[in-house]
């Protein structure tokens, strides 16, 4: 079964840091893209980062690029986004997420998005 | 930009059947979309892959009451016998080097 394991939120002061773990089981942790999503409270889904299999691509969204940091570690299945200079708009909960490449026979399709959600972290950034 | 676009509600009526609608911006046409359902204070739960060819993969432990279809830029989520638990929010999300959310699209059900 596959799992999926946030920790690290937490209430921290505008401009402080915080770090977030995903621990992931279940499955070939190694092979798989990787997302971090967040839910303000009382919001939608928006999408902060991805990370591919072995880090060679990453991407973030434009409200988080240059303070957040995702990383991952395949040895220890874990998963990690580094929150710097946080504001009051960065309060979410925090979900880690599996994301696959939809495939039709051996070739990959465009678009798709994730299939396993973990349980979410909360981080609350306020004075 | 590319969007994915939402109703922001929806109402159905217990055991009827309901139609989501997703609808994906120029660029976007040919795109496969996922469905998640999120229940009142509960995470996300991914429900399906649509392709542009209407063909549709459901996820683990998901009821076939949920199927999913496609038209032109339009993909589908359809829920037949609706229970009183599938009031919830239902997104749709895309990827094209990064990843698109729709707002959602509130389920009520009557």
């Amino acid at each position: 079964e596959v799992q999926l394991v946030e920790s690290g939120g937490g209430l921290v002061r505008p401009g402080g840091s915080l770090r977030l773990s995903c621990a992931a089981s279940g499955f070939s942790f190694k092979t798989y893209s990787m997302n971090w999503v967040r839910q303000a409270p009382g919001k939608g889904l928006e999408w902060v980062s991805s990370i591919s299999s072995t880090s060679s691509f990453i991407y973030y969204a434009d409200s988080v690029k240059g303070r957040f940091t995702i990383s991952r570690d395949n040895a220890k299945n874990s998963l990690y986004l580094q929150l710097d200079s946080l504001s009051v708009g960065d309060t979410a909960l925090y979900y880690c997420a599996r994301r696959v490449v939809p495939r039709l026979g051996g070739s990959a399709l465009l678009g798709g998005g994730v299939d396993h959600w973990g349980q979410g972290t909360l981080v609350t950034v306020s004075s | 930009q590319p969007v994915l676009t939402q109703s922001s509600s929806a109402s159905a009526s217990l055991g009827s059947s309901v139609k989501l609608t997703c609808t994906l911006s120029s660029g976007l046409r040919t795109y496969v979309i996922a469905w998640h359902q999120q229940q009142p204070g509960k995470a996300p739960r991914f429900l399906m892959n649509v392709e542009d060819s209407g063909s549709y993969n459901r996820g683990s432990g998901v009821p076939d009451r949920f199927s999913g279809s496609s038209s032109g830029a339009d993909r589908y989520l359809t829920i037949s016998n609706v229970q009183s638990e599938d009031e919830a929010e239902y997104y749709c999300e895309t990827w094209d080097s990064k990843g698109i959310f729709g707002t959602g699209t509130k389920l009520t059900v009557l």
